[in-house]
């Protein structure tokens, strides 16, 4: 695709409820990231994945966090049991030698 | 691990006159330092970026500097135009832990006054 792509763009979760977040990134793209924005911050890494490897899941901040790129491509953030501090968007970023090229994030909201 | 101090949070020029926002980095093995900005409602969009073999980089109204030995680098920003208001985050790798994993400042809301 031209760009990296995320779905879904909104998604509200009730506190408890697992939520799975969708990145298609930018086809050949070796290297993807996972971050974290608060509302008014600057993104925060969450994991990175070569390949489909999962080579840094340094800055989960919990268990509850989990992500797979199980054929190299497309890949999946997990959440189990949300919680209200989880509520920020997610961004997920590719990139084929440094330059990293971010999708326009899924915004999670928990009530 | 990589600290990166972004200022100021908020700037307001007008039209036409000059931008520049300042980052400094904590980690001397960062190489490579990119700029975003991020409009309402989307991802951050890559604007520029420099490698640290070298000090200064152009892109038509958009430059960055970078300062080694200081551990700063800045973004500049001439002729400003009304589309230019968005929020810039600088940007720094952490290539010790082996992947291009980036440190984010914390943003500076750019506002252009027609």
């Amino acid at each position: 695709g031209a760009g990296v792509s995320q779905s879904p763009r909104y998604k509200v979760a009730k506190r408890g409820q697992d939520v799975a977040l969708r990145c298609d990134p930018i086809s050949g793209h070796v290297s993807l990231f996972w971050y974290q924005q608060a509302l008014g911050q600057g993104p925060e890494f969450l994991t990175y994945f070569q390949n489909e490897a999962q080579l840094d899941k340094s800055g989960l901040p919990s268990d509850r966090f989990f992500a797979e790129r199980p054929e190299g491509s497309v890949s999946t953030l997990k959440i189990q049991r949300t919680q209200q501090e989880d509520s920020a968007v997610y961004l997920c970023a590719s990139s084929l030698a440094q330059e990293a090229f971010f999708g326009q994030g899924t915004r999670l909201t928990v009530v | 691990g990589e600290n990166v101090e972004q200022h100021p949070s908020t700037l307001s020029v007008q039209e036409g006159d000059s931008a520049v926002i300042k980052c400094t980095y904590s980690d001397s093995a960062s190489n490579y330092f990119p700029w975003y900005k991020q409009e309402l409602g989307k991802g951050p969009q890559l604007i520029i970026d420099i490698r640290s073999n070298v000090g200064e980089k152009k892109d038509q109204r958009i430059a960055v500097t970078l300062n080694k030995t200081a551990k700063h680098f800045s973004l500049h920003i001439t002729e400003t135009q009304p589309e230019d208001s968005a929020v810039y985050f600088c940007a720094a790798n952490a290539p010790n832990f082996g992947n291009e994993k980036l440190t984010f400042g914390t943003g500076t809301r750019l506002t252009i006054i027609p």
